[in-house]
């Protein structure tokens, strides 16, 4: 059975503080590892895939990376704007098209 | 005008009535996922459709029904609805020929009383 576990749970940061959020997993036969943002009363915006350890991709302020156990989404000067909560999903080659979500890191950008 | 869209986007029901929740995309996939989010457990997959004649359960699929009426709507229906499935509802597309890359609608907020 394939698992996501998020952390931290919450995490406040001041404007332009830089930081990580981790996202480790167990998959059997990983296919693809997914980042989206979630603003509040909206539903996932996605960000990133990555399909094989090292890979990495960025996005203005975001990068993500990945290794065998885990994937990490560092934040470089974040805004305020940038405050939501940051979702990671697997997709594991016994899983048939199914995304197994972790349960999010909030991210909170102080001006 | 947005890909996904789902209706209602709020609703407030009694324990015991019947509704439908419904989702359209207009980004030409076959794929189409019902979630619910629930705080501090994630998105729960609850039924799945790779093409009109194809229904599949997810996790949670106990008492909710699914109709997927064409390419581009998939319903969800809960039969007898109960408090504890009080939640954020979405739907979510994705396209067979590329990567498991799943969009999402705007989401229901459903009550049950």
């Amino acid at each position: 059975e394939d698992q996501v576990t998020q952390s931290p749970e919450a995490l406040r940061l001041q404007e332009g503080e830089s930081s990580s959020l981790n996202c480790s997993y167990t998959v059997s036969g990983l296919r693809g590892l997914f980042w989206y943002r979630q603003d509040p009363g909206k539903g996932p915006e996605f960000l990133f895939t990555l399909y094989s350890a090292g890979e990495e991709k960025e996005k203005e302020r975001l990068k993500a990376t990945l290794t065998k156990k885990e994937s990490f989404l560092h934040i470089t000067a974040p805004k305020p704007e940038d405050s939501a909560t940051y979702l990671c999903a697997v997709h594991g080659s016994g899983s048939a098209r199914q995304l197994t979500f972790g349960s999010g890191t909030q991210l909170t950008v102080l001006p | 005008d947005a890909d996904v869209t789902q209706t209602p986007r709020n609703r407030i029901t009694k324990t015991g009535k019947r509704i439908m929740l419904e989702c359209s995309q207009t980004k030409g996939h076959d794929r189409m996922y019902w979630y619910r989010q629930d705080p501090g457990l994630g998105l729960r997959l609850i039924y799945y459709s790779f093409d009109v004649k194809d229904i599949n359960k997810g996790e949670i699929s106990d008492g909710y029904s699914v109709s997927r009426q064409a390419q581009a709507k998939f319903s969800l229906s809960l039969e007898s609805a109960i408090p504890n499935q009080t939640a954020l509802y979405f739907c979510a597309t994705s396209d067979q020929r590329g990567s498991e890359t799943q969009y999402f609608g705007p989401g229901t907020r459903l009550l049950v009383l």
